[in-house]
């Protein structure tokens, strides 16, 4: 069975300096890997995916993550943190299940930025 | 274009009632979903349809029903509402022809349905 683990309930950071918001992932077959972010109250959005290609992908609000095949890892990044990227981010997984590619969140990372 | 809808935003239901939960899609996707949302257990999904006609249970499919009623509409139905339910409900959808054939598709969420069962 496939999974995501986001070992971190809350990352802090101060804002200018760069973030991470870490994801590693177990599954078979070749992964789709993805992160959403979610501000209260609101339903998640879509920030990147990786499909296949160049490891570094560039999503929205200038965030970034870089897929590690060998550490099976997908963090995300940021070069300078924003106070207004203070929300809820998950990494999402879908890979080869039976068939299927049902898609598998982690629990979330609750990234807090201070000014 | 409104995306995904989802109603009602709010509801708070007695041990045993019934409710049926919304959710409309206009990006004329082929796929959509249910999940809830507790605090710690992230996202687990509920049902999901991969098309117009087709359901299958995800991960916590007990105690809930759903409806593919077209290709916009696909609802959630509690029939006996349990405090166990209280949660947050998202509907998505995405723009996949099959689950295994474009597994690299996003999915876009509506804005949630927040339960409370009594």
């Amino acid at each position: 069975a496939q999974s995501v683990a986001q070992p971190e309930d809350q990352v802090n950071v101060a804002e200018g300096n760069p973030l991470t918001v870490k994801c590693t992932y177990s599954v078979s077959g070749n992964p789709y890997l993805f992160w959403y972010v979610q501000y209260p109250n609101r339903g998640l959005q879509f920030l990147l995916k990786y499909i296949t290609g160049d490891n570094l992908v560039k999503g929205s609000y200038g965030f970034e993550a870089e897929f590690n095949k060998s550490q099976t890892s997908f963090h995300l990044k940021k070069p300078s943190a924003l106070v207004s990227d203070s929300a809820l981010y998950f990494c999402a997984v879908r890979a080869p299940s039976g068939g299927s590619y049902i898609p598998t969140f982690g629990r979330g990372t609750s990234l807090i930025v201070h000014p | 274009n409104a995306g995904v809808t989802q109603t009602p935003k709010f509801q708070v239901l007695k041990t045993g009632q019934s409710m049926t939960l919304q959710c409309a899609q206009d990006m004329n996707h082929n796929s959509m979903y249910w999940y809830r949302q507790d605090p710690g257990m992230g996202l687990r999904l509920i049902y999901y349809s991969a098309s117009e006609g087709t359901t299958d249970k995800g991960e916590v499919p007990n105690g809930y029903n759903v409806s593919r009623l077209n290709k916009r509409e696909f609802s959630l139905r509690l029939e006996s509402a349990a405090p166990s339910q209280t949660s947050v409900y998202f509907c998505a959808s995405s723009e996949d022809v099959g689950l295994a054939e474009t597994p690299y598709n996003e999915q876009f969420f509506g804005p949630g349905t927040r339960l409370t069962v009594l």
